[in-house]
């Protein structure tokens, strides 16, 4: 049973570029959720996507947006790196938009330079 | 607004010991869980314990209990008997009961090294 999967590992990028994330939910979760995690910090939490919307965020800019496909896998995007966007960003998955059990993949290091 | 508090920023334990971190949180709410996640230099996060905060009685999984006192917003990680693979970032994170959304709250963290 595949767990939740993230690509790619690392990147690097250019300010001012754009970057897309990606997730693969565990097998039977049709929720998705992203979180990005700073240097020393705790995950945060951007956004949920269910049924292909999104369902709830968190306090990020438009900059950030996303994607959920049919086959419930996601993208997450960024517009407009800014140095401060360097972080580890983390996809979890759930059963459903209120489960409690929530599954996280390893996540995708960005860093803007 | 909800705020995660972990004041233990680094801890460490003999191997075979127990060790108990600390967490607290503010929230006006009246129904919610509380998770302690573990995040190892792999990075994926793992559930570690949960707690229902309309049960009384603490969570426990094998070495993993838990201490919550609601009254107070604390929660505490006992991992007894330790162990080598137990070194890992422990975060303590908060969720709302609420229909439709699932979206944690995280603490700073603990960083725990359990020497040998």
């Amino acid at each position: 049973d595949a767990g939740v999967t993230q690509s790619p590992t690392h990147l690097i990028k250019t300010r001012g570029q754009q970057v897309t994330l990606r997730c693969s939910p565990k097998s039977g979760h049709d929720t998705v959720s992203w979180y990005q995690q700073a240097l020393g910090q705790g995950p945060q939490f951007i956004f949920q996507y269910y049924e292909e919307e999104e369902r709830q965020r968190g306090n990020f800019p438009d900059r950030f947006s996303g994607h959920q496909f049919p086959n419930y896998s996601s993208e997450l995007n960024v517009n407009a790196l800014l140095l401060g966007d360097s972080a580890l960003y983390l996809c979890a998955s759930s059963l459903t938009p209120s489960g409690n059990t929530i599954y996280f993949g390893e996540g995708s290091w960005l860093t803007v330079v | 607004a909800q705020t995660v508090t972990q004041s233990q920023p680094e801890m460490s334990v003999q191997e075979a010991e127990t060790v108990t971190l600390s967490c607290t949180y503010d929230t006006s709410e009246n129904n919610y869980y509380l998770f302690w996640y573990k995040q190892p230099p792999s990075r994926q996060m793992i559930l570690v314990i949960r707690q229902e905060a309309y049960k009384q009685q603490n969570a426990t999984e094998n070495r993993f209990s838990v201490n919550f006192q609601k009254a107070a917003k604390s929660f505490s990680l006992k991992i007894s008997d330790s162990q080598l693979g137990d070194t890992a970032m422990y975060f303590c994170a908060f969720m709302k009961l609420l229909a439709g959304a699932n979206n944690l709250f995280f603490g700073t963290g603990t960083r725990l090294t359990v020497i040998p």
